[in-house]
């Protein structure tokens, strides 16, 4: 009865590779984010969809790619991977100017 | 635009005592507030949130925030700190028809029995 799923919840892979992490929320909300924490646990916005349309694509490399096949799922595909990708992913929806519920987060390795 | 500064990235408090976890503000609209807790290797719960009813908001686990507008404030305390307090603290701040949230650099509650 998860309201909003990450998958994996580990990822580990070498540098220059492409990996993709899923996610997937059942509380029927229009706007779904992509937060990456650092070591410090500072949270930075990537982006956020709005009943999947891009409405917030805040300043990362191009090789982050998300993709909203539906207004429930927003996944994250990442071209490349360097070490510095080596963080805590989240997932989050929210209604419109409402709290967000957040995944339980990817924590991505890069070696 | 719209802002939130967390005071002291490192709060220690004895078990027991008074938590203050400090945040501010600034919006050009009127701010939605919240409160979020991140406890070891999990995503974010949130604690509280202030939507423009009362200004004294309470939340889960003993915590509540007062809404301080002449101050721009929005700090977090609890009367006595339990060792399952300690964890990761973000305020976040949202205009009332917003889609994106600003969170703070995050506040980090040891406890200390």
């Amino acid at each position: 009865d998860t309201a909003v799923s990450q998958t994996p919840k580990y990822l580990v892979t070498q540098m220059g590779n492409d990996k993709s992490i899923k996610c997937e929320q059942n509380l029927g909300h229009d706007t779904m984010y992509w937060y990456k924490q650092d070591s410090k646990k500072f949270l930075k916005i990537m982006f956020s969809y709005n009943n999947k349309e891009l409405i917030i694509n805040e300043t990362v490399p191009n090789r982050f790619s998300p993709k909203s096949p539906d207004k429930a799922h927003l996944n994250l595909h990442i071209n490349s991977l360097e070490l510095g990708d080596s963080a805590v992913y989240f997932c989050a929806s929210s209604p419109p100017g409402n709290e967000q519920y957040f995944g339980p987060g990817t924590r991505l390795t890069v070696t | 635009a719209q802002s939130v500064t967390q005071l002291g990235s490192h709060v220690s408090v004895s078990e027991g005592a008074l938590v203050l976890l400090r945040c501010n503000y600034s919006s050009s609209v009127p701010p939605y507030l919240f409160w979020y807790v991140q406890y070891p290797n999990q995503g974010l719960q949130l604690l509280l949130k202030y939507t423009s009813a009362a200004t004294l908001v309470k939340g889960i686990n003993g915590f509540e925030a007062e809404f301080k507008k002449s101050e721009t404030s929005f700090h977090l305390t609890k009367p006595s700190a339990h060792m399952s307090d300690a964890a990761e603290y973000f305020c976040a701040v949202t205009g009332n028809t917003g889609n994106q949230f600003y969170f703070g650099t995050g506040t980090s509650l040891t406890v200390i029995p």
